[in-house]
């Protein structure tokens, strides 16, 4: 596709309710980033893919927080046993430069989670 | 640790005001910067970025300068739009690929 594309777009989950979050990146981008943006702050970095393997998960806020990319393209990012203070909104974000490469990564318009 | 401190929001101008959007940062070694917006109901979006101390970095009649020795990056623009308001996100990147962001500066142009 032209751009990031993450889905869904609003969830909405009971305490408790595990939830997967998908994100699908720019065709041919070898790396892909998770943040996590609490309301009224800048992102927070997660955890990071260079193709199928996790090279950073130093973000993820707990054991509960667990993402995968299997054959290095589409990402889920799954939460279980969702608390409030999980509700945020999730980005993900790919780039073409590897890792130590540096450079701008392009954004997804992100899954808004509300925890009730 | 890496960290960003951006002027605190949110700012409210008149059509044809100039903006400055302050962002101080400390950093391990020799980060790339960037300024991300966001407009309302979209996803982040690169504004801008420099690489390297003194580089300039520019779009959209928006600019800032990498000033190491007072490890800044401010956002200037001479004359703002209405379409200019949004969230307004300073980062560096060090090693590595992850970008640490500042908390976000709220601009409302008016007409």
């Amino acid at each position: 596709g032209a751009g990031v594309s993450q889905s869904p777009r609003y969830k909405v989950a009971k305490r408790g309710q595990d939830v997967a979050l998908r994100c699908d990146p720019i065709s041919g981008h070898v790396s892909l980033f998770w943040y996590q943006q609490a309301l009224g702050q800048g992102p927070e970095f997660l955890t990071y893919f260079q193709n199928e393997a996790q090279l950073d998960k130093s973000g993820l806020p707990s054991d509960r927080f667990f993402a995968e990319r299997p054959e290095g393209s589409v990402s889920t990012l799954k939460i279980q046993r969702t608390q409030q203070e999980d509700s945020a909104v999730y980005l993900c974000a790919s780039s073409f430069r590897r890792f130590g490469q540096g450079g701008a990564a392009f954004f997804g318009q992100g899954t808004r989670l509300t925890v009730v | 640790g890496d960290s960003v401190t951006q002027m605190e929001g949110p700012v409210t101008l008149s059509e044809e005001a100039f903006l400055t959007i302050n962002c101080t940062y400390t950093a391990t070694g020799y980060p790339s910067l960037f300024w991300y917006v966001q407009y309302p109901g979209e996803g982040l979006q690169l504004l801008l970025k420099a690489t390297k101390a003194d580089d300039k970095g520019s779009n959209k009649g928006f600019e800032a300068t990498y000033r190491k020795e007072t490890t800044s990056f401010h956002l200037e623009k001479g004359s703002v739009q209405v379409s200019d308001s949004a969230v307004y996100f300073c980062a560096l990147q060090t090693s590595g690929s992850r970008l640490t962001f500042g908390e976000g500066t709220q601009l409302t142009v008016n007409p």
